[in-house]
């Protein structure tokens, strides 16, 4: 079956514009999950979806990052105001149920010039 | 709080070799899932293996192999007979559900060498 899917593969953007990154989860998996990962900071946990629960942003590092999850499936991560430092690979992943293995997506990589 | 601490920043071995990755994991939870992902060169992140608290049983998926060990807070993991394809960084990782986030270590970058 297909796996899951990020757009865009690649973005490049100037400093201060926002960004959107998009993610198809795996069809049936109730739970998603964004991480980034950057050179500096290895992989980081960024929000988390269940079901039509609440999310858990937790990971977020600033009110600069949001995301959200339309009709429990495709995930919008979206940055506001980006800043070199949000420069890394953002990775989304789903999973069956929380407890379960994750399955990552190929991810976007954001360059903030 | 938890934490997975991957020592090895860098392995090379010669192709044919034997090679164990080491993970060391730190949580106050009774119930948690460990996992090992691999990364190749062309960046996605692999699932390998998922293997909860209370199952200390070894496993072994043919030249890969798992040694978890709650004494020790560790889940090794053995390659037998690497090949150049092994090539990779490796990420051992723990999950507390809920929510079961990851939480990764830092990876090890395997290179195998013809």
């Amino acid at each position: 079956g297909a796996g899951v899917s990020q757009s865009p593969s690649n973005k490049v953007t100037e400093k201060g514009k926002d960004v959107e990154l998009r993610c198809d989860p795996i069809s049936g998996h109730t739970a998603l999950y964004w991480y980034r990962q950057s050179l500096g900071q290895g992989l980081e946990f960024l929000i988390y979806f269940q079901g039509n629960s609440a999310p858990d942003k937790s990971g977020l590092p600033s009110d600069r990052f949001s995301a959200e999850r339309t009709g429990g499936s495709v995930s919008t991560l979206t940055i506001q105001r980006t800043q070199q430092e949000d420069s890394a690979v953002y990775l989304c992943a789903s999973s069956r149920d929380r407890s379960y293995e994750q399955y990552f997506g190929p991810g976007t990589r954001l360059t903030v010039t | 709080a938890q934490k997975v601490t991957q020592a090895q920043t860098e392995i090379s071995v010669v192709e044919k070799e034997d090679v164990t990755l080491d993970c060391v994991y730190e949580t106050r939870d009774t119930t948690y899932y460990l996992f090992w992902y691999k990364q190749p060169p062309s960046g996605e992140l692999v699932f390998l293996i998922r293997r909860n608290s209370f199952d200390e049983q070894n496993e072994i998926s043919g030249r890969y192999s798992w040694n978890f060990q709650k004494s020790t807070s560790s889940f090794n993991f053995t390659i037998t007979a690497s090949q150049v394809v092994d090539s990779a960084v490796y990420f051992c990782a723990l999950s507390v559900p809920p929510p079961g986030q990851l939480t990764f270590g830092s990876g090890t970058q395997l290179t195998v060498l013809p």
